[in-house]
């Protein structure tokens, strides 16, 4: 079974351009997660997707991100205008559908390093 | 907001060595998970518990649900090099949102 893709893996620009992450998540999970990691800490919670509505985007810095899953599949990070609090490594990942216990197992993949300079 | 306090904050141990991590936390969890992440790569899940009071084991780990629903640990026994790497609790709050703690970072001297 594929894992969860992501690219690109490593990402440099500087502070004001743009930015954005693609993902395709586990065939068949329902729910997908975008979180950002920053160097030495756990990961937070930017979005999750339930399908292709949002459930919680409480922590997405509004200004400057946005995150889109159109098709209830693959989904896509921005960040416009990038700031140099935002080089982290942003972690997508996915768990399967259902009310149960395994819903509950959140599917990460490698995810893309960015270094805002 | 929620917050989980993993603690230590790092370990050196030697190879064959036990090892125990936990998290703790004011609010009460829904569920557990230990995840361990490689340099590079995204979190693995390791162990997940579902039940206050589980105790469940994975090859040479060991995670608990505490009594409380506020807290969790995880024991590696008998160390190997492979072991190394950042060791990250997670719960599910009530309102379903999943929080990471700081993590553990474990070096395995041989």
């Amino acid at each position: 079974e594929a894992g969860v893709a992501q690219s690109p893996r490593y990402k440099i620009i500087e502070k004001r351009q743009s930015v954005a992450f693609w993902c395709n998540p586990i065939s068949g999970h329902a729910t997908l997660y975008w979180y950002q990691q920053i160097l030495g800490q756990g990961p937070k919670l930017l979005i999750q997707f339930q399908n292709n509505g949002v459930v919680d985007d409480s922590q997405l810095p509004k200004d400057r991100f946005s995150a889109e899953r159109l098709k209830g599949v693959d989904s896509t990070l921005k960040i416009q205008p990038a700031k140099l609090e935002d080089s982290a490594v942003y972690l997508c990942a996915s768990s399967p559908p259902g009310q149960g216990a395994l819903s509950t197992r959140l599917f990460f993949g490698e995810g893309s390093r960015l270094t805002v300079l | 907001g929620q917050q989980l306090n993993q603690s230590p904050q790092s370990m050196f141990i030697q190879e064959g060595e036990d090892v125990s991590m936990n998290c703790t936390s004011s609010s009460i969890f829904n569920t557990w998970l230990w995840y361990k992440q490689d340099p590079g790569e995204g979190p693995v899940l390791l162990i997940a518990l579902y039940k206050a009071g589980e105790l469940t084991s994975n090859g040479r780990l060991t995670a608990q649900f505490g009594i409380t629903r506020k807290d969790s640990f995880l024991n590696i026994s008998a160390s190997i090099p492979s072991d190394v790497g950042i060791y990250f609790c997670a719960g599910h709050t009530i309102s379903g949102k999943l929080i990471f703690g700081q993590g553990t970072t474990l070096q395995v001297k041989p």
